[in-house]
């Protein structure tokens, strides 16, 4: 069955570090997403993207956070400085259409010291 | 604004059953429900479109009040696999056409042989 993969599964950096979590949506699909997850709280949306541009952001995403689809599978999401309270899970998902459910990844948890 | 869930945590014995809640203050074109275990993805349970709709798999069903912009997830006898955190995600009918699904706090759902 066809599945989300993200990589890697668990980053640990150093406040002020620059991250990338990538993510291999489903094939077919061709709406892309990062969540996040403090733990213990609920999933926050990011960003979607849609036609290699973002379509959709919160506020959570500012200027320290970039998303690019490099080639044909990968999705990755940047943070440029990281700060402490970055750490999170943090969770890839893609659609088939807007409005359709979205099948997620397993997670990178990332760690910031 | 993020969606209301209720109640925030339940514990049942097996076979027993279980009403999730969520609500929002916003006109819904949709309501996802998703169940994530402690350290896993969310996995996706159903979607439920504007249209006040019933939707279920085995012994897992939901419904969405359109008029009331509310939706409840019914879990009837339940299974020890049902354990897990209940998220809906709502996708409000002034941002339709882009993907930014809002998470309710979860409902912590606890079943017990």
């Amino acid at each position: 069955e066809p599945e989300v993969t993200q990589t890697p599964s668990h980053q640990v950096t150093q406040m002020g570090q620059e991250v990338i979590l990538r993510c291999v949506p489903i094939s077919n699909h061709l709406y892309f997403y990062w969540y996040r997850q403090i733990l213990g709280q609920k999933v926050e949306f990011l960003v979607s993207f849609y036609n290699n541009e973002i379509s959709e952001k919160s506020e959570i995403f500012d200027d320290q956070f970039s998303v690019e689809r490099p080639d044909g599978s990968n999705f990755t999401l940047k943070i440029r400085s990281t700060k402490l309270e970055d750490s999170a899970m943090y969770f890839c998902a893609s659609s088939v259409e807007a409005g359709l459910e979205a099948f997620f990844g397993q997670g990178t948890r990332l760690t910031v010291v | 604004q993020q969606p209301v869930q209720s109640p925030q945590a339940v514990i049942l014995r097996e076979g027993e059953d279980a009403v999730i809640n969520c609500s929002s203050s916003k006109a819904l074109y949709s309501v996802h429900w998703y169940r994530q275990k402690h350290g896993e993805a969310p996995v996706f349970l159903m979607i439920l479109l504007k249209g006040g709709e019933q939707k279920g798999h085995e012994k897992i069903s939901a419904s969405f009040n359109e008029k009331k912009q509310q939706s409840s997830l019914y879990l009837t006898a339940s299974q020890l696999s049902y354990s897990g955190t209940y998220f809906c995600g709502t996708l409000s009918q002034s941002n339709f056409g882009n993907e930014k699904l809002t998470f309710g706090t979860g409902t912590r759902l606890t079943i017990i042989p």
